[in-house]
C-alpha cells in the first residue's frame, strides 16, 4: 500500500484480555517502530524493530507487552492481561535508512 | 528536565503572522524530526534534520547542533496550519508538543 496501515483502527477489550494490534509498514521500509499515545500526551516510544529483531525495547512497560516481525514486514503488538491504564492510541511507524518516518493511523484501545 | 523541551506549549495567532516554535534537547542526536498531529488525526512527518535547513512550502525548520536546539517556521500562518507541532529526537525522543491555533 501507499502508507503505513494498522488494524483494527479501534479496538473496545474487557480487563484481563489479550490483545493483539498489527502494523503494515511501507514496503521495503526496514525500521519499524511503536509508540503509544495517550489522551493529551505526546507519543511514548515502546520498541523499535530494525528487520526481524527488536533492536531496542526498553520502552515497553513491562513483560504483558510483547511486539513481534517475523518477516521483517507485518508487526505485530501483544498486550496480555490488559489493564485499563492500557487504553490509549498505539502508533506504528516505518522508515527506510536515513530517511523521516512515516506515520500509521493508529489504533484506538479502550480497556473496560 | 525533559531531555526534549519545547516553547510555547500553546501558541495562539492570526491568520498571516509568521510563526516560531523552538525545540532544545540535551541529548546527543542523529537526526532530529518536526512532526504535525491534527485534532483527531495522525501524525504526519514534516521534516528530517540533521544541519542546517530545510524548507518545504511555508515551512522552515533549522538546526543548530552545537546549541542543541531546532526551530519550526511557518510563514502566512493559516487556520489549517492548527494543529499540535512535535519535535522528536533519535533515539525516539519526543517533545510535549506545541498546540498552534490560529485564528482567522
Amino acid at each position: 500500500g501507499a502508507g503505513v496501515s494498522q488494524t483494527p483502527s479501534n479496538k473496545v477489550t474487557e480487563k484481563g484480555k489479550y490483545v493483539e494490534l498489527r502494523c503494515d509498514p511501507i514496503s521495503g521500509h526496514t525500521a519499524l517502530y511503536w509508540y503509544r499515545q495517550s489522551l493529551g500526551q505526546g507519543p511514548e516510544f515502546l520498541i523499535y524493530f530494525q528487520g526481524t529483531g527488536a533492536a531496542d525495547d526498553s520502552g515497553l512497560p513491562n513483560d504483558r507487552f510483547f511486539a513481534v516481525r517475523p518477516e521483517g514486514s507485518v508487526s505485530t503488538l501483544k498486550i496480555q492481561r490488559t489493564e485499563r491504564g492500557d487504553s490509549a492510541v498505539y502508533l506504528c511507524a516505518s522508515s527506510s535508512s536515513g530517511t523521516s518516518r512515516y506515520f500509521g493511523p493508529g489504533t484506538r484501545l479502550t480497556v473496560l | 528536565k525533559n531531555e526534549v523541551e519545547q516553547s510555547p506549549q500553546n501558541l495562539t495567532a492570526q491568520e498571516g503572522e509568521f510563526i516560531t516554535i523552538n525545540c532544545s534537547y540535551s541529548v546527543g542526536i542523529s537526526a532530529l524530526h518536526w512532526l504535525q498531529q491534527h485534532p483527531g488525526g495522525g501524525i504526519v512527518s514534516l521534516f528530517m534534520l540533521s544541519s542546517g535547513k530545510k524548507k518545504h512550502g511555508r515551512l522552515i525548520a533549522t538546526i543548530n547542533i552545537q546549541e542543541k536546539h531546532s526551530s519550526l517556521h511557518i510563514t502566512a500562518s493559516h487556520p489549517r496550519d492548527s494543529a499540535v507541532y512535535i519535535c522528536a529526537v533519535d533515539k525516539l525522543i519526543f517533545g510535549t508538543g506545541t498546540r498552534l491555533q490560529v485564528f482567522p
